[in-house]
C-alpha cells in the first residue's frame, strides 16, 4: 500500500512569503501529525489533527497553521516566513491504537 | 523545556559488537516508549515499542529496556551491523493515541 506522501519534497521561498505544505496519510489512517526538525533539535512536535480537528498543538507561533481534509489529507501554513523556519517538514499518519508513526519522506523549506 | 533527552549526540560502535543508546525523560506521566530510526533524506522509521508496564520488549537484534523510577529507558542493538548507521530518535507519550514528542537523536557510526 501506498506511503505517507508529502508534497512538494524541496521548497525555496524568501522571508515575509507564505508557504503551504501539503500530507496525503496512509489510506485508512485518520490520524496525521506534523513535525518540524532543524540541525541540533531533533523532531519539534507543531499539531496532530483527528476528524478535521485538532487534537494536539505544540508550541509554535500562530504564524503555524494546519487543517485536515475530509479524505484525511492534510495542509500545513506558514505565514510571514522567518530564516529560522528553513527545516525538514515531517508529516506522519497513524491509526487509533497503533504503533508509533509512519512518517513521510518530508518537506525540505529553505527560506532566504 | 526539554521533556525526552538523549544526551549523546553520537556514538561510534565496531561492527559486531553491541550498540546501547541511552534516553531519559522528564515528565511522569508517560506511559508509552518508542524508539525511531533516520536515515538522511528520509522520513523516521518505527523501530521498537515499550509501554510502562513492562521493563524490557525484545525484537530481534533490537531491545529496549524501561527503568520507570530512573525515568530512563535504552536501546540495544546486537550484533549491530553497517546498515544501523543512522540517527536514533528515542520518544514518549502519554498513550498510544496522543502526541509523541521525540528527543534530538543519536547518530549511531558502526566502524567496520
Amino acid at each position: 500500500k501506498a506511503g505517507v506522501t508529502q508534497t512538494p519534497r524541496y521548497l525555496i521561498k524568501t522571508r515575509g512569503q507564505q508557504v503551504t505544505l501539503s500530507c496525503s496519510p496512509i489510506s485508512g489512517h485518520r490520524s496525521v501529525s506534523w513535525y518540524q526538525q532543524t540541525p541540533g533539535q531533533g523532531l519539534q512536535f507543531l499539531f496532530e489533527y483527528f476528524s478535521e480537528t485538532q487534537r494536539n498543538k505544540g508550541n509554535f507561533p500562530g504564524r503555524f497553521s494546519g487543517r485536515q481534509f475530509s479524505n484525511s489529507r492534510s495542509e500545513m501554513n506558514v505565514s510571514t516566513l522567518e530564516l529560522g523556519d528553513s527545516a525538514l517538514y515531517l508529516c506522519a499518519s497513524s491509526l487509533p491504537g497503533k504503533d508509533g508513526y509512519t512518517f513521510g519522506s518530508g518537506t525540505r523549506l529553505t527560506v532566504v | 523545556d526539554q521533556q525526552v533527552k538523549q544526551n549523546s549526540p553520537s556514538l561510534s560502535v565496531q561492527e559486531g559488537r553491541i550498540s546501547i543508546l541511552n534516553c531519559d525523560y522528564t515528565n511522569s506521566m508517560f506511559d508509552y516508549f518508542l524508539w525511531y530510526k533516520k536515515y538522511p533524506a528520509e522520513g523516521p522509521t518505527f523501530l521498537i515499542s515499550i509501554s510502562s508496564i513492562k521493563d524490557k520488549n525484545e525484537d530481534g537484534r533490537f531491545t529496549v529496556f524501561l527503568n520507570k523510577s530512573a525515568k530512563h529507558l535504552s536501546l540495544h542493538i546486537v550484533p549491530s551491523q553497517p546498515g544501523d548507521s543512522a540517527v536514533y530518535f528515542c520518544a514518549a507519550s502519554g498513550s498510544r493515541d496522543d502526541k509523541i514528542i521525540f528527543g534530538k537523536g543519536t547518530r549511531l557510526h558502526i566502524l567496520p
